[in-house]
């Protein structure tokens, strides 16, 4: 597609029930992530993917948050259980493989976010 | 590690004014720093970099940031304010090469007053 799509775009749930997030990164792009961002906090990283696999998946806050990527493009976010910290905009960004190298960088793409409220 | 602040969560400026968005970093390698914008409902777009070179970038919309070493500092400027600029904007910083985590500032929200 010609962006990075999410959805919901928002999700109003209950307490203690279980949400999933879907990303659908940008065609070809192989690196995925996801942030949270929550009032007055700024982005908080979550987690990476390259490809399938999760190098970096040291910013899930709990057991409760998980994450998996298929075939090297949709994504999916779940929170367990969820809890009214959990509220928050989940933002998805997609780029391009990384390149090695001292001072390479790829641009990260950004979805518009899922707004999740949690009552 | 690395961190970023931004100074100032809400920043009004006249139309036709001069924006300055102040951002510090800290990082215990040679940064990359990032200027994005977000606008109401929408995800963050890129509006510059500073990876190497000139420490003087150039990005879309008439913004520029100075990375200034010796201050720790990559303050975003424009020097005329348009309505369409009223968004937040974020810092970030991130090491050099292949996977590096981005860290992002708490933003700052531009009101635009005509």
């Amino acid at each position: 597609g010609a962006g990075v799509s999410q959805s919901p775009s928002n999700k109003v749930t209950e307490k203690g029930k279980d949400v999933e997030l879907r990303c659908d990164p940008i065609s070809g792009h192989t690196a995925l992530y996801w942030y949270r961002q929550s009032l007055g906090q700024g982005l908080e990283f979550l987690i990476y993917f390259q490809g399938n696999s999760a190098p970096d998946k040291s910013g899930l806050p709990s057991d409760r948050f998980s994450a998996e990527r298929t075939g090297g493009s949709v994504s999916t976010l779940t929170i367990q259980r969820t809890q009214q910290e959990d509220s928050a905009v989940y933002l998805c960004a997609s780029s391009l493989p990384l390149a090695g190298g001292r001072r390479s960088y790829n641009e990260q793409f950004f979805g518009p976010g899922t707004r999740l409220t949690v009552l | 590690a690395q961190s970023v602040t931004q100074l100032g969560s809400h920043v009004s400026v006249s139309e036709g004014a001069l924006v300055l968005l102040r951002c510090n970093y800290s990082s215990s390698v040679p940064p990359y720093l990032f200027w994005y914008v977000q606008y109401p409902n929408q995800g963050l777009q890129l509006l510059l970099k500073y990876t190497t070179g000139a420490t003087l970038v150039k990005g879309i919309n008439g913004f520029e940031a100075e990375f200034k070493k010796s201050e720790t500092s990559f303050h975003l400027t424009k020097p005329s304010a348009h309505m369409s600029d009223a968004a937040e904007y974020f810092c970030a910083v991130s090491g050099a090469g292949g996977y590096q985590k981005v860290t992002f500032g708490t933003g700052t929200k531009l009101q635009v007053i005509p």
